[in-house]
Order: C-alpha cells, then sequence, then structure tokens
C-alpha cells in the first residue's frame, strides 16, 4: 500500500492567514494527487485534481503543488468557510487507493 | 451535474450484512465508474473499491475481500454496496462516489451504518 502522510494534523489559524499543509507519499505517486475540504456531517468535496489542477467552482485562493512523493496545499487568505478537514489521497495505484489521515483548520 | 443519493441509516447486528444503494441522477449509470468509500466516525477516509463503468469490472481493497460486494442494476441507475459478516468495527459512514481517474467529484450524502449488538 502507498502511505500518505499529512503534516500537520490540526492547524490553529485566523482568517486572513496563509495556510500550508503537507502530504508526503511513501512511493512516488508522479502527479496523482487530490485535495478534499469535509466539514462535519457532510461529503468531503475536490478542491484540487492531479496535484495543482484546481476543480470548477473552488476559489482561486486554493491551490496545490508538487510531485513525486511531497505535495502541498495552500490557502492564500483563510475565509471563514474554510475551517475544515482537509484530506489529501493519491491515485497513481489501486491497491488501494489510499488517503492520508486528515488535517483539520481551527481558529 | 451529476447528483448521487443514498439510502438512509441501518442499523445491524454483529454477523449481519447491509445493502447501501446510491441512485445516479443527471446521467447514465453505465457512464460512470463507481467507488464506495467509508468513514468511522471522527476518523480519516477509507476506500473499498470500485466497479468499473467500461468494463463493469470489480476491484475491492484486499482488506474487504471476500466481505464486500458491488453490483449495478442500469435499468434503475442505481448502484449498491453490500457489507457481509459486520463488525462493532464496521459501524461507519458509507460513501459512493464518482470521478474520471481515481479521484472523487461527486460524493453522495452518506449513510450511516451501526452495527451493535
Amino acid at each position: 500500500d502507498i502511505q500518505m502522510t499529512q503534516s500537520p494534523s490540526t492547524l490553529s489559524a485566523s482568517v486572513g492567514d496563509r495556510v500550508t499543509i503537507t502530504c508526503r507519499a511513501s512511493q512516488t505517486i508522479s502527479s496523482w494527487l487530490a485535495w478534499y475540504q469535509q466539514k462535519p456531517g457532510k461529503a468531503p468535496k475536490l478542491l484540487i485534481y492531479q496535484a495543482s489542477s484546481l476543480q470548477a467552482g473552488v476559489p482561486s485562493r486554493f491551490s496545490g503543488s508538487g510531485s513525486g512523493t511531497e505535495f502541498t496545499l495552500t490557502i492564500s487568505s483563510l475565509q471563514p468557510d474554510d475551517f475544515a478537514t482537509y484530506y489529501c489521497q493519491q491515485y497513481n495505484s489501486y491497491s488501494p487507493l489510499t488517503f492520508g489521515g486528515g488535517t483539520k483548520v481551527e481558529i | 451535474q451529476v447528483q448521487l443519493v443514498q439510502s438512509g441509516p441501518e442499523v445491524k447486528k454483529p454477523g449481519a450484512s447491509v445493502r447501501v444503494s446510491c441512485k445516479v441522477y443527471g446521467y447514465t449509470l453505465t457512464d460512470l465508474s463507481m467507488h464506495w468509500l467509508r468513514q468511522a466516525p471522527g476518523k480519516g477516509l477509507e476506500w473499498m473499491g470500485s466497479l468499473n463503468a467500461e468494463d463493469t469490472e470489480t476491484i475491492y481493497a484486499q482488506k474487504f475481500q471476500g466481505r464486500v460486494t458491488m453490483t449495478e442494476d442500469t435499468s434503475t441507475d442505481t448502484a449498491y454496496m453490500e457489507l457481509s459478516t459486520l463488525r462493532s468495527d464496521d459501524t461507519a459512514f458509507y460513501f459512493c462516489a464518482t470521478g474520471p481517474m481515481g479521484y472523487f467529484d461527486h460524493w453522495g450524502q452518506g449513510s450511516l451504518v451501526t452495527v451493535s449488538s
């Protein structure tokens, strides 16, 4: 299995802050990485696919970068609606598809 | 626009089976690869398997091999996930989701399955 490790697990921030979340894969996954946002009681929402492609309708303050084994999700100016949990997911291998443990962004 | 609507909550006893449904609106099920994932309360996301739209072949995570069955009814555009021999640690929200390449751009609302004696 490809292990996905996110850091930090919890992040305290304020509105307007620049926030960066890191995701590390246990082996190279090229750019086959997606990022999701999840709020309590809701299904995850796709933010970024192929490491840096912004999903339609997602605000441009979200951006992704990286390739190989190191990836980052950046929120350029944190908004009240952005307080949530964020997950990375690799889709380089279906054996199995795997997620990071999540990063909770809180006030 | 694809919309996925899942069945309601279930309470099952240990050892029983559960079947969760996922109805597709706005698209034809045969044009979609359907994935199933789960999330235990307060925990992370776990992929269980998928049914490929092109060849209707299934691929299951090894963890669930032998306990999970994913099927489709194309006449009603409804996908199903059945999990057998339930244990207390199968208590989770179960999600159906679709996506073009192994990531998920449309999700169902989730179905809570509670396993309790």
